[in-house]
């Protein structure tokens, strides 16, 4: 079984501070994402890899960088944290797909999420 | 703008009866769809998946219907299991692009 796993379950930041979210998988998955869940919101993209050293950006990216050094590390990092990134945050992997699809073919793997709270 | 939706927010079943789930999307250049299961506390974990070539796909409980012409997804799951009761999630993508997910139905399967 694919396993991914985020450092931290809950997180409390204050605004204005750095935060370091980490995540590994250990199936030699190319492609990682980071996501955040928001209610009402459904799961929103924020930034994906695939390929080590390699990152493009999602649909919410404002805000947040990514470090991909190993392949089967992949770290989302708040600049500089603000309440409106109190969520929970997704990181998923995948492997390449089929049918030509580098990145999209085959199904997410998600870690347990982290909830960060920003006050 | 959300390019696939589940308009319930939640559903509640009877245990040993059928349970429904919905999706609807927008983009016509979607071909794979996948419906992702959420415990509380826990990441979602994929369910099952259908590609466009496909109108129904089914494993064990678990049948996804695909109506290409209405934009339309389904998910039944018979029968109904308290041990189902979670969020579930529709997600659908276009090749060489990302996924696309729904805002999530909570299933309560009441024993």
């Amino acid at each position: 079984d694919v396993k991914v796993t985020q450092s931290s379950r809950y997180l409390v930041k204050r605004t204005g501070e750095k935060v370091f979210l980490e995540c590994v998988q250990d199936m030699d998955h190319e492609n990682m994402f980071w996501y955040r869940q928001d209610p009402g919101l459904g799961l929103r993209l924020i930034y994906f890899s695939y390929d080590v050293k390699m990152k493009e950006k999602g649909d919410i990216p404002e805000g947040y960088s990514v470090s991909r050094e190993k392949k089967e590390r992949f770290s989302l990092i708040l600049e500089s944290a603000s309440t409106n990134q109190t969520s929970m945050y997704l990181c998923a992997s995948s492997s390449y797909g089929t049918g030509g699809s580098r990145l999209w073919n085959s199904p997410l793997h998600f870690g347990n999420g982290t909830r960060l709270t920003v006050t | 703008d959300q390019q696939v939706k589940q308009n319930s927010p939640s559903l509640s079943v009877q245990e040993g009866r059928i349970s429904i789930l919905n999706c609807d999307y927008t983009n016509s250049m979607f071909d794979y769809f996948l419906w992702y299961k959420k415990y509380p506390a826990e990441g979602p974990t994929f369910l099952i998946s259908i590609s466009s070539i496909k109108d129904k796909n089914e494993d064990g409980r678990f049948t996804v219907f695909l109506n290409k012409s209405a934009k339309h997804l389904s998910l039944h799951i018979v029968p109904s299991q308290p041990g189902d009761s979670a969020v579930y999630f529709c997600a659908a993508h276009s090749t060489g692009n990302q996924f696309y997910f729904g805002t999530g139905t909570s299933l309560t399967v009441i024993p």
